[in-house]
């Protein structure tokens, strides 16, 4: 079975600061997805990397494939209050299963004023 | 411009009831799936179909049964409800089943059994 473990589970900081988050597995995956969610609604993707090493930005958002494809990173920049939400990575497993996709546990992101 | 649609938003069950949440999408997307999320779990397939009259079975398939008889609908139907089922369940579709596939989430639909 394959894991995504995602770190930290939480993170509360300040206005203006920078984090990253990162999504680790021992397997392999032919693409990984990042979401964001909001309370009371769906996860709404971000982005989706698919090539090994492969590095997109998304205005603030920089997120980062890691060249075996078994990781990835979010890092915010200057974050803000409106990036507060649930982040959650996926990757879709390199056999094909119906375009299963395999969640992380989710990062809690608390950006305060 | 509905995208995924459903239904009901909120539910309360007692043990031993049964349900059906319902999901329509449409986009005319082949591929839909239920989920459903816990805390610390993120989210966990439950059953996905990739065309109408096919379905099979996800990561915690036991509990629920699923059809699709049209390509808009994907209802899921929980035979007897346990407090184990407790959870918010989200419906998806997208175009194809095809790796990096943009998938479409519904609203969610929060579950209480008692």
């Amino acid at each position: 079975t394959q894991l995504l473990e995602q770190s930290p589970q939480f993170l509360s900081i300040q206005e203006g600061e920078n984090l990253t988050v990162y999504c680790n597995s021992s397997s392999v995956f032919s693409s990984l997805q990042w979401y964001r969610q909001e309370p009371g609604e769906g996860p709404v993707l971000l982005v989706t990397v698919v090539t090994g090493g492969e590095v997109k930005k998304l205005k603030r958002l920089t997120f980062q494939f890691g060249d075996a494809r078994k990781d990835s990173s979010l890092h915010i920049t200057a974050a803000q209050p409106g990036d507060t939400g649930l982040y959650l990575c996926a990757g879709a497993p390199t056999y094909n299963q119906g375009g299963k996709l395999i969640f992380g546990q989710g990062t809690e992101l608390s950006v305060k004023p | 411009n509905a995208g995924v649609t459903q239904t009901p938003k909120f539910q309360v069950l007692k043990t031993g009831q049964s349900m059906t949440l319902q999901c329509a999408q449409d986009m005319n997307h082949e591929y839909m799936s239920w989920y459903r999320q816990d805390p610390g779990m993120g989210l966990r397939l439950i059953h996905y179909s990739v065309g109408a009259g096919i379905t099979d079975q996800g990561e915690v398939p036991n509990g629920y049964n699923v059809s699709r008889s049209t390509t808009e609908d994907f209802p899921l139907r929980l035979l007897s409800a346990a407090p184990s089922q407790t959870s918010v369940y989200f419906c998806a579709s997208s175009y194809s089943i095809v790796s990096g596939n943009t998938i479409y989430f519904g609203e969610g639909s929060w579950l209480t059994v008692v």
